[in-house]
């Protein structure tokens, strides 16, 4: 299986910050490389598919970049509703795998 | 809009079989090439993909679970069901259905709750 690693595995920001959280895949991807946000009891939501695209509804602060085997999620401007856990997933092999999540936190 | 919704037992014993059901509605499970997919996540850990179901009724299983997994549609309801021969406590985690997006790109736009199944006597 493609192994996906995240980091860091948790962030500590505040309101108006720039983060930038990434993910590395154990093999190239090609640009199969998406991106999804967790709130605590709820299912994941899709927030960037194929490395950059911007999932329809999905605020412009949210930006995914990279291939081959290293990636980016940047949060332009953090607003109080995106602290949540991030988690990448590669969709180049059938066999999906995800990182082990990224919690951004308040400072 | 496409709505998903879980449901089954809440508590199974181990060894035994694990059933849960997945309804869709605002879309037909048998139209649109959309791929039908089971994901689970263990209790405060990552997200581990189980398998999917084509429209066509075609499927494919995660290599690490495939011995024990059954994933099967029923148009006439607009369902599909995972079940999890065998199950131990490793087994326990919230169980979602999701449909993906766009054929078999693996990207999962539309989930539903979750429902947690915990594995215990």
């Amino acid at each position: 299986d493609i192994q996906m690693t995240q980091s860091p595995s948790s962030l500590s920001a505040s309101v108006g910050d720039r983060v930038t959280i990434t993910c590395r895949a154990s093999q190239s991807i090609s640009s199969y490389l998406i991106w999804y946000q967790q709130k605590p009891g709820k299912a994941p939501k899709l927030l960037i598919y194929a490395a950059s695209s911007l999932q329809s509804g999905v605020p412009s602060r949210f930006s995914g970049g990279g291939s081959g085997t290293d990636f980016t999620l940047t949060i332009s401007s953090l607003q109080p509703e995106d602290f949540a856990t991030y988690y990448c997933q590669q969709s180049y092999s059938t066999v999906y795998t995800f990182g082990q999540g990224t919690k951004l936190e308040i400072k | 809009q496409v709505q998903l919704q879980e449901s089954g037992p809440g508590l199974v014993k181990p060894s035994q079989t694990l059933s849960l059901t997945c309804t869709v509605s605002g879309g037909s499970i048998s139209s649109g090439g959309y791929y039908w997919s089971w994901i689970r996540q263990h209790p405060g850990k990552g997200l581990e993909w189980i398998g999917y179901i084509y429209y066509s009724g075609s499927t494919y299983y995660n290599p690490s679970l495939k011995s024990r997994v059954t994933i099967s549609g029923d148009t006439s309801k607009n369902q599909f069901s995972l079940k999890l021969s065998s199950v131990t406590a490793a087994d326990t985690a919230v169980y979602y259905c999701a449909r993906d997006k766009d054929g078999s790109s693996g990207s999962f736009d539309c989930w539903g709750q979750g429902t947690l199944v915990t594995v215990s006597s």
